[in-house]
């Protein structure tokens, strides 16, 4: 079985302060863990994912997260907001022979000007 | 490269009609699933496709079904629609079975 919680339903930033956004996940194997973005009104944009090889993993448009095994989490994070970021964002898990993707519920980022 | 292409974007339909749903994967990507996403639920997934045969299914009622063509496009039909199908309806496509997943725009479904 695998699981997914996101720890914050709305985060709010100023532009230019950093992002975090928090994922703890729960897996019977090794998991794979991807981050994706929503923009209003479109489908999902994959900004990073992990796959067993680099615990730090580095995507798109600036932003990157962490794998911390022992911590079972997945934060995603971003030195510098900006107003384009603002959107939600989901954590995803996928395991084992289960291809379905599991996914958490979401988290809404604000950036204020 | 073309990304995932839904077709219709957008859908009304009333309780008890049908309704088929269309996804073209990326170019070569043999692998397609499908998700509904409602303020409810969330994401949920639906079923995947691959080489044509359904891999793997989620929970719910038999009222929703797939199929893949060969040429690797999908369809996904729900048969006697309830007000909480009403939901945005996302497909996405992968290379195989283990790759990362693509998502297309998706198909808004509207049910009075």
């Amino acid at each position: 079985a695998q699981s997914v919680t996101q720890l914050d339903s709305h985060v709010s930033v100023s532009e230019g302060t950093p992002v975090l956004l928090r994922c703890n996940y729960s897996s019977s194997y090794s998991p794979s863990l991807f981050w994706y973005v929503q923009h209003p009104n479109k489908g999902l944009q994959l900004l990073l994912k992990y796959t067993s090889a680099a615990t730090l993993v580095k995507g798109i448009n600036g932003f990157e997260a962490e794998f911390k095994k022992s911590e079972t989490s997945f934060h995603l994070t971003k030195p510098s907001a900006h107003m384009s970021d603002a959107a939600e964002y989901f954590c995803v898990v996928s395991s084992g022979s289960a291809r379905q993707l599991t996914f958490g519920s979401g988290t809404q980022l604000t950036v204020l000007p | 490269k073309a990304g995932v292409t839904q077709t219709p974007r957008y859908l009304i339909k009333t309780r008890g009609q049908q309704v088929t749903l269309s996804c073209s994967p990326i170019s070569g990507h043999r692998s397609v699933s499908w998700y509904q996403q409602t303020p409810g639920q969330g994401l949920q997934f639906l079923f995947e496709y691959f080489s044509e045969t359904q891999r793997n299914k989620g929970n719910f009622p038999g009222r929703f079904s797939g199929r893949q063509f060969s040429n690797s496009r999908s369809e996904m039909n729900v048969s006697t629609l309830e007000l909480g199908d009403s939901a945005l309806y996302l497909c996405a496509s992968s290379l195989g079975q283990t790759e990362t997943q693509y998502f297309g725009p998706g198909t808004r479904l509207l049910v009075l």
